[in-house]
């Protein structure tokens, strides 16, 4: 299995500080992703970066992608509490007629006012 | 709206019982997953498909079943011989072909709940 494991499994922080989450997969991805979930509710997705991309921004999230040490990290600058939710990184592997996306368990993020 | 819709949000099953939640997406996708979350964990794969009329086991298949009569439905049963189903489940889509563009969307879930 790829699955991605998330790093820590919980982050408390104060509000206006940044938070960086780390995913570490085991075998060769086409993209990584990065999605968020409130409580109770689906998951949304933030940002994709392809296996040949190693950094990519969209508004406060900057995420990094190493494929020689197997690890994408996720950045979240001047935090919210409305920032306060779980992130996942899925890992997407396709090839030889097959497709597998797999999600890590997800780190829980404490945004605190 | 474009999006994907799950009912019911909150369903009580008994011992033994089957029970069925459906799965609407009108984005057009090829590809449909059902994925089973319990508290505090990630997601599993239960099932998907990639195109009507065929779909694949995930990892934990036992106990449930699916079918993709049509693009935009994919309805997934819990089956009474799924002897831990109470969690989170959550259906999602995504296209397929465009491997390194694929995004997945997510309905909203369906709590499970034995009583």
């Amino acid at each position: 299995s790829q699955q991605g494991e998330e790093d820590p499994q919980a982050l408390s922080i104060q509000e206006g500080e940044n938070a960086t989450m780390n995913c570490s997969y085991k075998t060769s991805i086409n993209n990584l992703q990065w999605y968020r979930q409130n409580s109770g509710r689906g998951l949304v997705h933030l940002i994709l970066i392809r296996s040949n991309e190693r950094e990519k921004h969209s508004g406060r999230l900057r995420v990094t992608l190493d494929t020689s040490k197997k690890s994408s990290s996720l950045l979240i600058t001047a935090s919210r509490a409305a920032d306060t939710a779980s992130y996942f990184c899925a890992t997407v592997w396709s090839g030889a007629g097959s497709y597998q996306l797999t999600f890590g368990k997800g780190t829980k993020l404490s945004v605190i006012p | 709206d474009g999006g994907i819709t799950q009912s019911p949000k909150y369903l009580f099953r008994k011992e033994g019982q089957n029970v069925t939640l459906s799965c609407e997406q009108n984005l057009n996708h090829d590809a449909m997953y059902w994925y089973r979350q319990d508290p505090g964990q990630g997601l599993r794969l239960i099932y998907y498909s990639q195109i009507v009329n065929d779909f694949q086991k995930g990892d934990i298949a036992e106990g449930y079943s699916v079918s993709r009569e049509k693009k935009e439905s994919f309805p997934l049963t819990v089956t009474s011989a799924q002897k831990n189903p109470t969690a989170f489940y959550l259906c999602a889509s995504s296209s397929v072909g465009r491997v390194s563009g694929n995004t997945i969307y997510f309905g909203e879930g369906s709590w499970l709940t034995v009583v």
